[in-house]
């Protein structure tokens, strides 16, 4: 089955501009995952959608946010872009939610979006 | 929040040696997976191991709950095992989110 999947992979914005990001999940999967990943903070999360509702949020400013569809698809969006925005954008999905027992609630991670803010 | 430290940093080995790569967390977890992150960017699960003991092919990983720390064991070293490995932590109880940990990087030299 096809994994999950991020566009844009690469982008380059301008400070002050804004980017949504896409993830569509793997098939079935209902939970999707946001993480920030920088050299300095690691990887940190943002938020997770279930059945299109926020279940949880990371430390981030108002100006990330998030939304997922009905087919389980979900953008993420930042505006007025900073330049310590720039970083690996991980989407991740999985069947249940993470805190989930389900021991076959396996995570699996697309290959990123790489946001540069300049 | 609960903090997630993992040992080596860094790592540098010969093809063919074995390694050992260790994770100590803060608090009691629910969950506790491995992760390598391949040169591309993409995280790969490797464990799903909240305890105990489980093996796949040159990989394996223990998890001893009772002492806060899990540790992943590599057998063989390929190149192909080269990267950064990462285990991360999801507390429950209204905390359900994976908090990751510090990350080992690993380099097997041919």
């Amino acid at each position: 089955k096809a994994g999950v999947t991020q566009t844009p992979r690469y982008l380059i914005k301008t400070r002050g501009q804004q980017v949504t990001l896409s993830c569509s999940p793997i098939s079935g999967h209902r939970s999707v995952s946001w993480y920030q990943q920088t050299p300095g903070q690691g990887l940190q999360f943002l938020f997770e959608y279930f059945s299109e509702t926020q279940r949880n949020k990371g430390n981030f400013p108002g100006r990330f946010s998030g939304r997922q569809f009905s087919n389980s698809r979900s953008e993420m969006n930042v505006s007025t872009l900073e330049l310590g925005d720039s970083a690996l954008y991980l989407c991740a999905s999985s069947l249940m939610p993470t805190g989930d027992l389900t021991s076959g609630n396996t995570i699996y991670f697309g290959e990123g979006s790489w946001l540069t803010v300049v | 929040g609960i903090q997630v430290e993992q040992s080596p940093p860094d790592l540098i080995l010969q093809e063919g040696a074995n390694s050992t790569l260790r994770c100590n967390f803060s608090d009691s977890v629910n969950n506790l997976q491995w992760f390598h992150q391949n040169p591309w960017g993409q995280l790969i699960n490797l464990f799903y191991i909240p305890s105990g003991t489980k093996q796949n092919g040159r990989l394996s990983a223990t998890t001893v709950a009772t002492e806060r720390y899990s540790l992943l064991y590599i057998s063989s070293s390929q190149t192909t095992d080269s990267g950064v490995y990462f285990c991360a932590v999801e507390q429950g109880f209204g905390n359900e989110k994976l908090t990751f940990g510090t990350g080992t990087r690993l380099t097997i030299i041919p």
